[in-house]
C-alpha cells in the first residue's frame, strides 16, 4: 500500500530565511508526486507536482521541490519565506492508471509558521 | 470564476439526521472526488467518479452516498449522522486520474 510520511509535524522559521519541508513516500509503482497548501480555512491549493522528466520542478510561490527515486524523497524547499507562506503543506502521491485512479494519499501535514 | 465549489460551507446539523453537501466544477474535468479532513487535519479519500461512474470507494460506511447527476456535479448525502462525522470535507476534480487535482473550499460539517 502507498504511503506518505512527513516527519516534521511544526517548523518554525524567520521570514527571510530557507525552508525545507520533508516529504518520504513508499510506493511500488512509479510515483507521481505533489505538494499541496492550505491556508487557514481554505481548500487546498497545488503548488507544484512531479510526473517524470527533470527531477527538480518549479512551483508556483518561488517554491521548488526535488525528486530523488533512491531516498523516495520529494522535499519542498523555499530559499527565502515570506510572512504569506504561513500555512499546512501537504505531500501527496499517486500514478496513473493501475488501481490507483487518481486516489491521492497524503502526509499528515507540516505546519508553517513564520516569525517577522 | 470559482473552478470547484461546495455548498453549503458551513453544516452544523443534530445526530440522526439526514444531510447533503453539493459540489460543482466549471473545468470540464472526467473525475470528481470526495476527500474527509478530521480533526488532526489528516484528509483521506472517500470517493470517485469518472464520467459519473463510481472508481474508487474506500470502505465509507453505507450512510454515505455519492451521486452524480452529471459530470460536472458530485453530491454527498449522509444517512443517520454520527459525532464522528464531523469534519471537513473537500470535493475535487481532475482532467483524469493522473493528472493534478482542483480542491473546493471545503464544507465543515458538525454533527451535535
Amino acid at each position: 500500500a502507498q504511503s506518505v510520511t512527513q516527519p516534521d509535524i511544526h517548523i518554525t522559521v524567520s521570514e527571510g530565511a530557507s525552508l525545507e519541508l520533508r516529504c518520504n513516500y513508499s510506493y511500488g509503482a512509479t510515483p507521481y508526486l505533489f505538494w499541496y497548501v492550505q491556508s487557514p480555512g481554505q481548500g487546498l491549493q497545488l503548488l507544484l507536482k512531479y510526473f517524470s522528466g527533470d527531477t527538480l520542478v518549479q512551483g508556483i510561490k518561488g517554491f521548488e521541490a526535488e525528486f530523488k527515486r533512491s531516498q523516495s524523497s520529494f522535499n519542498l524547499r523555499k530559499p527565502s519565506v515570506h510572512w504569506s507562506d504561513a500555512a499546512e503543506y501537504f505531500c501527496a502521491v499517486t500514478n496513473a492508471g493501475g488501481t490507483s485512479y487518481g486516489k491521492l494519499t497524503f502526509g499528515q501535514g507540516t505546519i508553517l509558521t513564520v516569525h517577522p | 470564476d470559482t473552478a470547484v465549489s461546495q455548498t453549503p460551507k458551513y453544516l452544523v446539523t443534530q445526530m440522526g439526521n439526514d444531510k447533503s453537501i453539493k459540489c460543482e466544477q466549471n473545468l470540464g474535468h472526467d473525475t470528481m472526488y470526495w476527500y474527509k479532513q478530521d480533526s488532526k487535519k489528516f484528509l483521506k479519500i472517500m470517493f470517485s467518479y469518472n464520467n459519473k461512474e463510481l472508481i474508487i470507494n474506500e470502505t465509507v460506511p453505507n450512510r454515505f452516498s455519492p451521486k452524480s447527476p452529471d459530470k460536472a456535479h458530485l453530491n454527498l448525502h449522509i444517512n443517520s449522522l454520527e459525532l464522528g462525522d464531523s469534519a471537513v470535507y473537500f470535493c475535487a476534480s481532475s482532467q483524469d486520474n493522473a493528472d493534478e487535482q482542483f480542491f473546493g473550499p471545503g464544507t465543515r460539517l458538525t454533527v451535535l
